[in-house]
């Protein structure tokens, strides 16, 4: 069952410039959550938004929501070579049922 | 901060095997997943659990079976291991339902 969906599924940039995900879902929401996996690794928790949010920051995070559109958009400033991950979104399919993953960005940042 | 374990980082096991893939979390959650990543497929949820003794079924359940004895512990059993079930586990725990979940290191099983 797909719910989130990023978008491009991969983004190569250049160290100091900013990198911009974006993820689409299908159906209400309560909150919805970023995520970054580094190579072979597990999950790491990045931000949760909730559903009566429009915009997030964390450190150089910053998330947004626009739940008429159904999108979010995880951008990353200055980004560094450490930034080099996988980032995936997820929410509950409905009501607080288990978060649903998207397949993820890979994101390079060249040093 | 929390921690989720698993037993295992790299396992490799011969077809018709049963595979015991454990996962502990030290923070008292009350939910517990298993889920498996392949290229291409990205995160698909094999099971859930939202207490002692209590499972449910996520989208992939076939040829897997859990076990959840103590609050803190969630077992994934591999009744007998197929090479299809080659792939990368990760377990996660979560506090609430919809909350946050953690992730354990994953375990990279391979099925000969």
């Amino acid at each position: 069952s797909q719910q989130g969906e990023e978008d491009p599924q991969a983004l190569s940039i250049q160290e100091g410039e900013n990198a911009t995900m974006n993820c689409s879902y299908k159906t209400s929401i309560n909150n919805l959550q970023w995520y970054r996996q580094n190579s072979g690794r597990g999950l790491v928790h990045l931000i949760l938004i909730r559903s009566n949010e429009r915009e997030k920051h964390s450190g150089r995070l910053r998330v947004t929501l626009d739940t008429s559109k159904k999108s979010s958009s995880l951008l990353i400033t200055a980004s560094r070579a450490a930034d080099t991950a996988s980032y995936f979104c997820a929410t509950p399919l409905s009501g607080n049922t288990p978060l649903v993953f998207g397949k993820g960005t890979r994101l390079s940042v060249i040093a | 901060d929390v921690k989720v374990t698993q037993s295992s980082r790299y396992l490799v096991k011969r077809t018709g095997e049963k595979v015991f893939l454990e996962c502990v979390q030290d923070m008292d959650h009350e939910n517990m997943f298993w889920y498996r990543q392949d290229p291409g497929l990205g995160l698909r949820l094999i099971y859930f659990s939202y207490d002692v003794k209590m499972k449910e079924k996520g989208d992939i359940p076939e040829g897997y079976s859990v076990s959840r004895e103590k609050k803190e512990r969630f077992s994934l059993i591999l009744e007998s291991a197929s090479t299809n079930q080659t792939s990368m586990y990760l377990c996660a725990s979560s506090l609430s339902d919809g909350d946050t979940q953690y992730f354990g290191p994953g375990t990279r099983l391979l099925v000969l």
